[in-house]
């Protein structure tokens, strides 16, 4: 079965810093993973996904993410935080039930503050 | 912003009841997917429709029925509600059934006394 762990509850950093959120997948065949992010009492947003090619993965908001496919880890990254990033960010598996729909199974989610 | 949206934002029920969940999808998109998210943790798959038919459910029990409507509007049905139903649901919509992307509404929060 396709999971994915976010071995981080909460990830503190000060504005200007870089900052990781960091997944590590288990997946059977090729991953099609995603980082979305949660606002307080706002819906998920899309910020990336990767499907093939390149391993450095370029989203929204100057976030990007790195696929690594040896150590089963596609990491969220932003080079220089900001503190309107402060919001909970989960990442994605994109599965495929017996049935033929395509779901998605998120992880726990990462909080993410970003201190002024 | 998507323009995905969801009605109610809040709904408080007591145990036992029966409550309805509304989604309106974004303009084009006819696929609608609802998942759960139990405070603390990810969301969870509920099922998904296309094109007016359930092709596809995870792992919850038959009290939790949908529908979409012609104008791939979708509602969410909860019957004989139990305390660990209190919960956010999502309702996402996408276009095609592949779900490369999610657009996603800001859920309604729903609390089972």
């Amino acid at each position: 079965a396709q999971s994915v762990a976010q071995p981080e509850d909460q990830v503190n950093v000060a504005e200007g810093n870089p900052l990781t959120v960091k997944c590590t997948y288990s997946v059977s065949g090729n991953p099609y993973l995603f980082w979305y992010v949660q606002y307080p009492n706002r819906g998920l947003q899309f910020l990336l996904k990767y499907i093939t090619g390149d391993n450095l993965v370029k989203g929204s908001y100057g976030f990007e993410a790195e696929f690594n496919k040896s150590q089963t880890s596609f990491h969220l990254k932003k080079p220089s935080a900001l503190v309107s990033d402060s919001a909970l960010y989960f990442c994605a598996v994109r599965d495929i039930a017996t049935s033929g729909t395509y779901k998605y199974i998120f992880g726990t989610g990462t909080r993410l503050k970003v201190l002024a | 912003e998507t323009g995905v949206t969801q009605s109610p934002t809040h709904l408080i029920k007591t145990r036992g009841q029966q409550v309805t969940l509304r989604c309106s999808s974004q303009s084009g998109h006819n696929t609608v997917s609802w998942y759960q998210q139990a405070l603390g943790q990810g969301p969870q798959f509920i099922f998904q429709y296309y094109r007016e038919e359930e092709n596809g459910r995870g792992n919850f029990p038959p009290r939790f029925s949908g529908l979409q409507f012609p104008n791939y509007s979708s509602e969410l049905n909860v019957n004989a509600l139990e305390l660990d139903d209190s919960a956010l649901y999502l309702c996402a919509s996408s276009w095609g059934h592949t779900n490369e992307k999610l657009f996603f509404g800001s859920g309604t929060q729903l609390s089972v006394l």
